[in-house]
């Protein structure tokens, strides 16, 4: 699976948009961009993927670049208790086994 | 609340102790997992088990030992265990293992102490 790069940490105001980036530049054809997030002590959530497109929940947007080489994530409006540890993966389809490899993400703090 | 569910949330033990940590999911899915997160470092997958057969052990220690009775259901039976396997322990499980738009859903995870 294709390494990503991530920045260790960012700050956001609460109710402002929070735009977490992610270099993903050896990503091949085939390999979805997943985030997941992880809150202190706590298990890591799913927030989206996407494979080329643009894609869109009810917890973030996803925009991935034409050239697919890095993404960004879009809290659209941040709150406390989006404060956590965000990570960007990237994996490939297929197989027999579905592997998520984390790295160290980036925290985001929401400050009030 | 995302549908796995781990017991105890908490566990200390000494390193002559036998303990198992249980994980259960109420989602249907096929494909449980097991990942280790020490501090510091990032979630390391220690076991995949797909339809009740493990698929993958990530070159784990033997005293970690899992069991898989059936797909609703994860173990991780611990033995012998060492002061550097306090971690976090989390299970995860998606619907069958394979599919490459598949989510894994994490539970709560158990934070373990060896003294």
């Amino acid at each position: 699976d294709a390494k990503t790069t991530q920045p260790t940490s960012m700050d956001c105001a609460e109710g402002r948009a929070a735009n977490l980036p992610c270099n993903h530049s050896t990503i091949s054809g085939n390999e979805y961009v997943y985030w997941y997030r992880q809150i202190h002590s706590q298990g890591p959530q799913y927030i989206i993927h996407g494979l080329k497109n643009n894609e869109t929940n009810e917890m973030a947007s996803l925009i991935i670049t034409e050239d697919r080489k890095s993404s960004t994530l879009i809290l659209p409006h941040a709150t406390l208790r989006d404060t956590a540890v965000y990570y960007c993966i990237v994996r490939s389809g297929g197989g027999s086994n579905y592997k998520l490899t984390f790295g160290k993400g980036t925290l985001l703090t929401v400050n009030p | 609340e995302t549908g796995v569910t781990q017991t105890p949330r908490h566990l200390v033990m000494g390193m002559t102790n036998k303990k198992s940590l249980k994980c259960e999911q109420h989602l249907g899915h096929n494909a449980m997992y097991w990942y280790k997160q020490s501090a510091k470092k990032p979630l390391e997958l220690m076991f995949v088990y797909n339809f009740k057969e493990q698929t993958e052990n990530n070159s784990v220690p033997s005293r970690f030992s899992p069991e898989c009775p059936n797909s609703s259901h994860l173990f991780l039976h611990l033995h012998t265990l060492q002061p550097e396997d306090s971690a976090l322990y989390l299970c995860a499980s998606s619907l069958e293992g394979g599919a490459s738009t598949e989510t894994q859903y994490f539970g709560p995870g158990t934070r373990l102490l060896v003294l």
